[in-house]
């Protein structure tokens, strides 16, 4: 089945350390995107890529790095410049055309002590 | 400024009652894309319609229906015959061209928490 996996599903770190967060797609959709969920937020965009080698910044990408050296993977890295880093983490990939919507990933619970 | 905005932070409604979800939004972009979301306590997304800013007709998919008023800038969600099921945040998320380079991207409302009771 053609989907999103995002790994682990729970992540627990000691503040200061770096912590890289797994996305993979199998739905050859050349955009995938980083939402952040809090409580009472709704998703914040935090990095986005339409293709191979580019990624773009969305509204909250301070404290985060991301790469997209293949189609398929899409790693977000929560560096210890991110003043609160504890939430909930979506990874979504999208196809082209305007009624596309976005596929997600069942998300990674970070908290960070 | 936000852009899309869901004013009902929870809802509730009987079992097998209709309810409609508020979703207002804001773009000068003539083509725009307007999208709804569920997503129960297992923190899933789960994609529920989708309106285009040329569509002539709402859009419908099964229980779910689009009150989309262009001219008030509004895209409510109706949930038909409600089932218990039903519980859950439900997001509406505008999907957005920028400037720069042509790339999309969804924005997406604060989300309405919806409690169906039997």
């Amino acid at each position: 089945d053609g989907g999103i996996t995002q790994s682990p599903k729970y992540l627990f770190r000691k503040e200061g350390q770096n912590v890289t967060l797994s996305c993979e797609q199998n739905l050859n959709h050349d955009a995938m995107y980083w939402y952040r969920q809090d409580p009472g937020q709704g998703l914040r965009l935090i990095y986005y890529s339409q293709i191979v080698n580019d990624f773009q910044k969305g509204d909250i990408a301070e404290g985060y790095s991301v790469s997209r050296e293949k189609k398929e993977s899409f790693p977000l890295t929560v560096t210890s410049a991110q003043k609160n880093p504890t939430a909930f983490y979506l990874c979504a990939s999208r196809n082209r055309g305007r009624n596309s919507p976005l596929h997600f990933g069942n998300g990674t619970r970070l908290t960070v002590t | 400024a936000q852009k899309i905005t869901q004013t009902q932070p929870g809802m509730f409604v009987q079992e097998k009652e209709a309810v409609t979800l508020d979703c207002t939004y804001d773009t000068s972009d003539p083509s725009y894309g307007l999208f709804w979301y569920k997503q129960p306590s297992s923190g899933e997304m789960i994609f529920l319609i989708y309106q285009g800013s040329y569509d002539q007709q709402n859009a419908t998919e099964g229980r779910y229906s689009l009150n989309f008023q262009k001219a008030r800038k509004s895209a409510n969600l109706v949930i038909s015959a409600s089932q218990l099921g039903d519980s859950a945040m439900y997001f509406c998320a505008m999907r957005e061209v920028t400037v720069q380079g042509g790339s999309e991207k969804l924005v997406f409302g604060k989300g309405t928490k919806l409690t169906v009771n039997p």
